[in-house]
């Protein structure tokens, strides 16, 4: 069955640094996610992505994330500066079209010391 | 605003059933998902409700009351892999909108 797939599991980074967490997406999906998880908490939006371009993104999604599908088969999540409480799960979601589920990868866990 | 309720935990026996609530008020309704997630995974789709009334698949059902702004994940002859957080979300509109979700419901499986 396909899937989304997601790298690296884990990336430690220090505070300040940018960090780029790479999702494959299943093949013929048109829309794509991303969530963040805190440890312990609710899964989050943080910003879907349709035709090359930002659909919506939630408060989260301050000048310091950006996305982009750079090919036609990765989409990735890109934080410039990163801060201690953007440690968290991110999670890629991808599906076939509105009206439909969106299937998640298995997460980057992002550690900021 | 959003406000998506579930209780925090809840235990039950293998072989037996389990029911899952799931109250919500959204600024707009165009289907509810539940969803598994075992701990350090992602969340897996198990089911959707956009009309009201009982969708059933396998062991798992879930209903959906727009009226009343709730749902509930029915589980029956449960298994110690069931051992997990069901998550229940809700896309306020349609199209390609993101999912809110509430902040799960952990169930232990005891034998």
């Amino acid at each position: 069955e396909p899937e989304v797939t997601q790298t690296p599991s884990h990336q430690v980074t220090q505070m300040g640094q940018e960090v780029i967490l790479r999702c494959v997406p299943i093949s013929n999906h048109l829309y794509f996610y991303w969530y963040r998880q805190i440890l312990g908490q609710k899964v989050e939006f943080l910003v879907s992505f349709y035709n090359n371009e930002i659909s919506e993104k939630s408060e989260i999604f301050d000048d310091q994330f950006s996305v982009e599908r750079p090919d036609g088969s990765n989409f990735t999540l890109k934080i410039r500066s990163t801060k201690l409480e953007d440690s968290a799960m991110y999670f890629c979601a991808s599906s076939a079209g509105t009206g439909y589920e969106q299937y998640f990868g298995p997460g980057t866990r992002l550690t900021v010391t | 605003g959003q406000n998506i309720d579930q209780p925090t935990e809840m235990t039950a026996t293998e072989g037996a059933i389990v029911q899952i609530n799931c109250t919500y008020q959204t600024s707009g309704f165009n289907g509810l998902f539940w969803y598994q997630q075992h701990a350090g995974e992602a969340p897996t789709f198990l089911s959707y409700n956009v009309l009201d009334g009982l969708e059933e698949k396998g062991r798992f059902s879930s209903f959906l009351s727009r009226s009343k702004g709730y749902s509930y994940l029915l589980l029956k002859e449960l298994q110690m892999k069931d051992s997990a957080s069901y998550l229940c979300a809700v896309r306020e509109l349609a199209g390609n909108t993101p999912l809110v979700f509430g902040k799960g419901t952990r169930l232990s499986v005891i034998a």
